[in-house]
């Protein structure tokens, strides 16, 4: 059975970066449509993204456009969210998502556990 | 601009008690259109996919239905674990939008 884990929580300085890993284990991410989903404290869920490896191209959500790049490594299974020019507002649970139909986005069978990621000067 | 709305945006019930919660989309998304369960401090359960699908896994007494721009979770006889917070995701276009989500919570 696939689980995807997630790199650990991190502190950043506004103005900064974060990359986040997603690795999966128990199977193959290649062809799957991977998405990182966000979600600040006492709030909703939002789809920033995603890749499908096999693929290359990554898809971004207007909101983020300039500031996110979502990346592949098909040898290591490892997917990274990389978030710049970070602000108080992005401090939030970061999770990764697989979706159950390869290769297209579908609905998310599988989730990584989350990566807080906390903004504060 | 694309809207998914989802009411209510909380709900109180019973143990038993048979509860809807609904998702409108602003453009018809076909049947592209899943539902989700999640409990504090956990991702996101998948419930249902392709509007009416169960998750394998997933308990009989929830089911969903619709098409287009209207669409319902259905829980037929509440049990105190499914007192929790649920979303709907369209997945017909970009970005792949959530509902506000409902809080579903004791009476």
């Amino acid at each position: 059975q696939v689980q995807l884990v997630q790199s650990g929580a991190e502190v950043k300085k506004p103005g900064s970066s974060v990359k986040v890993s997603c690795r999966a284990s128990g199977g193959s991410l290649s062809s799957y449509a991977i998405s990182w989903v966000r979600q600040a404290p006492g709030q909703g869920l939002e789809w920033m993204g995603g890749i499908i490896p096999i693929f290359t191209s990554s898809d971004y959500a207007q909101k983020f456009h300039g500031r996110v790049t979502i990346t592949a490594d098909e040898s290591t299974n490892i997917v990274y969210l990389d978030l710049s020019s970070l602000r108080s507002e992005d401090t939030a649970v970061y999770y990764c998502a697989r979706g159950r139909l390869a290769p297209v986005y579908s609905a998310f069978d599988i989730w990584g556990q989350g990566t807080m990621v906390t903004v504060s000067s | 601009a694309f809207q998914l709305t989802q009411s209510p945006s909380s709900l109180s019930a019973s143990v038993g008690d048979r509860v809807t919660i609904t998702c409108r989309a602003s453009h018809g998304i076909s049947s592209a259109l899943a539902w989700y369960q999640q409990k504090p401090g956990k991702p996101p359960k998948l419930l249902i996919y392709d509007a009416s699908n169960l998750e394998s896994g997933v308990p009989s007494r929830f089911s969903g239905s619709g098409f287009g721009t209207d669409f319902t979770l259905t829980i037929s006889s509440l049990q105190p674990e499914d007192f929790a917070a649920y979303y709907c995701q369209q997945f017909n276009r970009y970005p792949y939008t959530f509902g506000q989500g409902t809080k579903l919570e004791i009476k």
